[in-house]
């Protein structure tokens, strides 16, 4: 069964800082992985979605990497603002074309 | 920009009644589906349609629970009688059928139901 793990839970940074996300998923079996972004009590803003067939892909100041061997992704964030915080999910698309949900890492930017 | 639209944005209601959540996805997308949070807990999948019937489907997803696109717009989640437990944010989101990969999903704003 398809778990996927995030860590660290939660972040606190300055701004200006460039951070990473980390995701990790038990069964490197899946059609692609999706970040999102998730503000309190709002909805899900997707990111950034890697094919399988991917090793990375950028928006912006994101880049997202995938390694789909080790079952690894990360969520790169380059100079850091207040405005980037969120809650970061991951999830993946496994053989049950089913999204997969991390419980996500909380992160805070100080001004 | 195209986006998947929720309401109502939140509905509190009585145990034991009837609720019914509904979606308009983005309008040329063909796969729909039902996810839902718990506060504090991980996105759940609740239920995939496509092609006007239910494609997959989750333990959650119990008798208890329907969905139907009553039109060429709208895609309804309905919960028959509600329990304390079925109070979540619940997200509707809607993919393009995209040959050869398995395409983004683009997800509503969400619907808090809460049970009392």
């Amino acid at each position: 069964k398809q778990e996927v793990t995030q860590i660290p839970a939660a972040l606190s940074v300055p701004e200006g800082e460039n951070l990473v996300l980390n995701c990790s998923f038990t069964d490197s079996a899946i059609y692609n992985l999706q970040w999102f972004r998730q503000d309190p009590g709002k909805g899900l803003t997707s990111l950034l979605l890697i094919q399988s067939s991917q090793r990375e892909q950028t928006s912006g100041r994101l880049n997202a990497s995938l390694d789909k061997s080790s079952g690894r992704s990360t969520l790169y964030i380059a100079a850091s603002q207040p405005g980037d915080s969120a809650t970061y999910l991951c999830a993946v698309v496994g053989s049950n074309y089913q999204l997969i949900w991390g419980a996500g890492t909380k992160l805070i930017i100080k001004p | 920009e195209p986006e998947v639209t929720q309401t109502p944005s939140h509905q509190v209601t009585q145990m034991g009644q009837e609720v019914i959540l509904r979606c308009v996805p983005i309008s040329n997308h063909l796969y729909f589906y039902w996810y839902r949070q718990i506060l504090g807990q991980k996105v759940e999948f609740l239920v995939s349609f496509y092609n006007n019937e239910i494609s997959e489907k989750s333990e959650i997803f119990d008798d208890q629970f329907s969905v139907e696109r009553p039109d060429g717009s709208n895609f309804t989640l309905k919960i028959r009688s509600t329990k304390l437990e079925d109070s979540a944010m619940y997200f509707c989101a809607s993919k393009a059928d995209i040959a050869g990969s398995y395409g983004e999903l683009f997800f509503g704003e969400g619907s808090r139901l809460t049970v009392l």
